[in-house]
């Protein structure tokens, strides 16, 4: 199994759904991060997970809801999210919260109708 | 603010040399990353610099300057392979990774 894994790869949801990502990191880090990526534009930090406790949440709206029920496992629950949600969602992990080298995810591309 | 600037698209030839520049501001500086990504894919890690210089590492070497903000990346050799975006992020004081939005590299035969 190779280091960090995203499930689903695609995801279309409606305004009104609800919906989980999932992130599994097989590399033995104790961080792992949420960015959002959109076309041209830097990376946005949205959450870091530190052995397991939330230590960074960059005012990411509260339809945006994290869980990381331990250091392998991540997730991203979503609900009533709006157009401008649509983006690719990647995950990170890193053997501290001192992001040095960050292996990421292959992304989930999700586009809100 | 913080803030990383770098060219949003280049263009290179088969078999030639490009150099892809960056630069920050940073609340403290603790050094700085360069990531590959392939359209559709994860950035992957190609270079990290804290210390002034060039460190080379095959046919990519990574530059950095502390004192003018400044870093590039080298690939020589060019490859049709080599297309993708390329990530330059700065490590800040908090030990935070502040991204670029990429420059996207088109590789022409």
């Amino acid at each position: 199994e190779t280091g960090v894994t995203q499930t689903p790869r695609h995801l279309v949801m409606g305004m009104t759904n609800k919906k989980s990502l999932k992130c599994e990191q097989h590399l033995g880090h104790n961080a792992m991060y949420w960015y959002k990526q959109s076309a041209k534009k830097p990376l946005e930090l949205m959450f870091v997970y530190s052995l397991e406790e939330r230590v960074e949440n960059n005012s990411v709206p509260s339809r945006f809801s994290p869980e990381c029920p331990n250091s392998s496992h991540l997730f991203l629950h979503l609900h009533t999210l709006q157009p401008e949600d649509s983006a690719l969602y990647l995950c990170a992990s890193s053997q501290s919260n001192e992001a040095y080298e960050q292996y990421f995810g292959p992304g989930t591309r999700l586009t809100v109708t | 603010g913080q803030n990383i600037d770098q060219p949003t698209e280049m263009t290179a030839t088969e078999g030639a040399i490009v150099q892809i520049n960056c630069t920050y501001q940073t609340s403290g500086f603790n050094g700085l990353f360069w990531y590959q990504q392939h359209a559709g894919e994860a950035p992957t890690f190609l270079s990290y610099n804290v210390l002034d210089g060039l460190e080379e590492k095959g046919r990519f070497s990574s530059f950095l300057s502390r004192s003018k903000g400044y870093s590039y990346l080298l690939l020589k050799e060019l490859q049709m392979k080599d297309s993708a975006s390329y990530l330059c992020a700065a490590l800040d004081s908090n030990y935070q990774l502040i991204w670029g939005a990429g420059t996207k590299l088109i590789i022409k035969p």
